[in-house]
């Protein structure tokens, strides 16, 4: 049972356009939200997180928008640069999880074309 | 900035024999660790909660007598996989928190099992 989808696997976008990534969840007990980029054969990198007292968190080209109502929450990259061509993580956790405890989603194969 | 460090980050073995993979938090204590497996193509899957002192708590569905984890310190975590086969052959990663959802991951370990 996927608690957190990603259900776009892959996705394409120009250079210097807007790049939006999705991810939803089922289980209402989530409480927090996190993004993590990957490169290939590496440990993940956190990008940006958002508690679920906030709709909205920003971080520079990042940011991160969050609907629980939807159990819905999304990624917005933009400018788009060469250099987000990476795989993305979504990831939740919550209190009844212990905290640290993260679940992911599936991830998105971002391509940023020049 | 807090670093997390796996070793190795290739290892090719032989069927049948044991494999151990090290993670260390560098610059500050982690009571819990935890081991994730990647898939191609798919999600991080959680092993188990590795916890200093004490028995690692498994996730359903992984055997605990072929992952044996072990968390002798506050900065060390291994993870052994034992009596290894192709089908153990996969990309694992350790992750350290140093704040409730805050993670911290290790660089991954590519493990071949031929």
């Amino acid at each position: 049972d996927q608690q957190v989808k990603q259900n776009s696997p892959s996705l394409s976008v120009q250079e210097g356009r807007i790049s939006i990534l999705n991810c939803d969840y089922t289980n209402s007990m989530f409480d927090y939200f996190l993004w993590y980029k990957k490169y290939p054969a590496e440990g993940p990198t956190f990008l940006i997180s958002i508690s679920s007292i906030k709709d909205k968190n920003e971080d520079g080209r990042f940011t991160v928008f969050l609907n629980k109502s939807a159990k819905h929450l999304s990624l917005h990259i933009v400018p788009s640069q060469p250099g987000d061509s990476a795989v993305y993580f979504c990831a939740a956790s919550g209190v009844d999880f212990g905290n640290e405890k993260l679940t992911f989603g599936t991830g998105t194969r971002l391509t940023i074309i020049p | 900035g807090a670093v997390v460090s796996q070793h190795p980050s290739w290892v090719i073995c032989k069927s049948g024999t044991s494999v151990k993979i090290e993670c260390r938090s560098l610059d500050f204590q982690a009571t819990t660790m935890f081991w994730y497996r990647q898939f191609p193509k798919q999600s991080l899957m959680l092993m188990a909660t590795s916890n200093e002192g004490s028995k690692a708590t498994y996730e359903q569905g992984v055997e605990k007598d072929k992952f044996l984890i072990n968390h002798a310190s506050l900065t060390l975590s291994t993870l052994t996989v034992t009596s290894a086969h192709p089908e153990d052959s996969s990309f694992y990663i350790c992750s350290a928190s140093i704040h409730p959802v805050v993670t911290f991951f290790g660089q991954g370990t590519r493990l071949t099992v031929v």
